[in-house]
């Protein structure tokens, strides 16, 4: 059992590229976010989804996309990369009845330069 | 505006002593409260949680306090093990009320135990 997958793992971007973070998961769950953490700081909420076709805004939404055309996949797409986009992202995923229990995935840690 | 704080950053403790992380929130909606374990270079990993309905939660050598008056809610690790040198996140939630189990989490204290 996998649980939550995120490639790549380390990335360099120059300033004005893009790029996707790939996120998949294989616990069959509903729920799915990204989160970001930039250091000495906690996790930030950048946008979740509660179902296939259905995703929100979380708390910094800007300079980000995101899709969720199955259930597994949550890919997040940075479209004209920014210094202020260096950050370790991380994608979770959870069942809604689960009281709030995420399950994250092991980060992709990027730099934009 | 930090919704959840934990203001310190770290913690050295001996091993086989006790170790108290604290956490504090300002959001009166928050209902649901948890703790994450976090090793370098992994994803945070569910340690413990507690329901706004309990002042306490107990689950093996960890247990968490909450004081929903004072809006403050702790972490002791006893006894603390070389293992458990990591870095702990405190999250908070609003519930089944919010879409999407959204968590906000605090900005981690850094434990190191010393053998």
């Amino acid at each position: 059992n996998a649980g939550v997958t995120q490639t790549p793992k380390f990335r360099i971007l120059k300033i004005g590229q893009s790029m996707t973070l790939q996120c998949t998961q294989d616990m069959n769950h509903n729920y799915m976010y990204w989160y970001r953490q930039d250091p000495g700081m906690g996790l930030k909420l950048i946008y979740y989804s509660v179902g296939a076709g259905i995703t929100d805004k979380g708390e910094v939404p800007n300079g980000y996309n995101v899709s969720r055309s199955t259930t597994e996949d949550f890919p997040l797409r940075l479209e004209l990369a920014a210094p202020s986009q260096t950050s370790v992202y991380f994608c979770a995923s959870s069942y809604p009845e689960t009281n709030e229990k995420l399950f994250f995935g092991s980060g992709t840690q990027l730099s934009v330069l | 505006d930090q919704q959840v704080k934990q203001n310190s950053p770290s913690l050295s403790v001996q091993e086989g002593r006790i170790s108290i992380l604290n956490c504090d929130y300002t959001n009166s909606m928050f209902d649901y409260f948890l703790w994450y374990k976090k090793y370098p270079a992994e994803g945070p990993t569910f340690l413990i949680s507690i329901s706004s309905i309990k002042d306490k939660n107990e689950d093996g050598r960890f247990t968490v306090f909450l004081n929903k008056s004072a809006k403050h809610l702790s972490l002791h690790i006893v006894p603390s093990q070389p293992g458990d040198s990591a870095v702990y996140f405190c999250a908070a939630s609003e519930g089944p009320k919010a879409a999407g189990n959204k968590l906000t989490f605090g900005g981690g204290t850094r434990v190191l135990v010393k053998p």
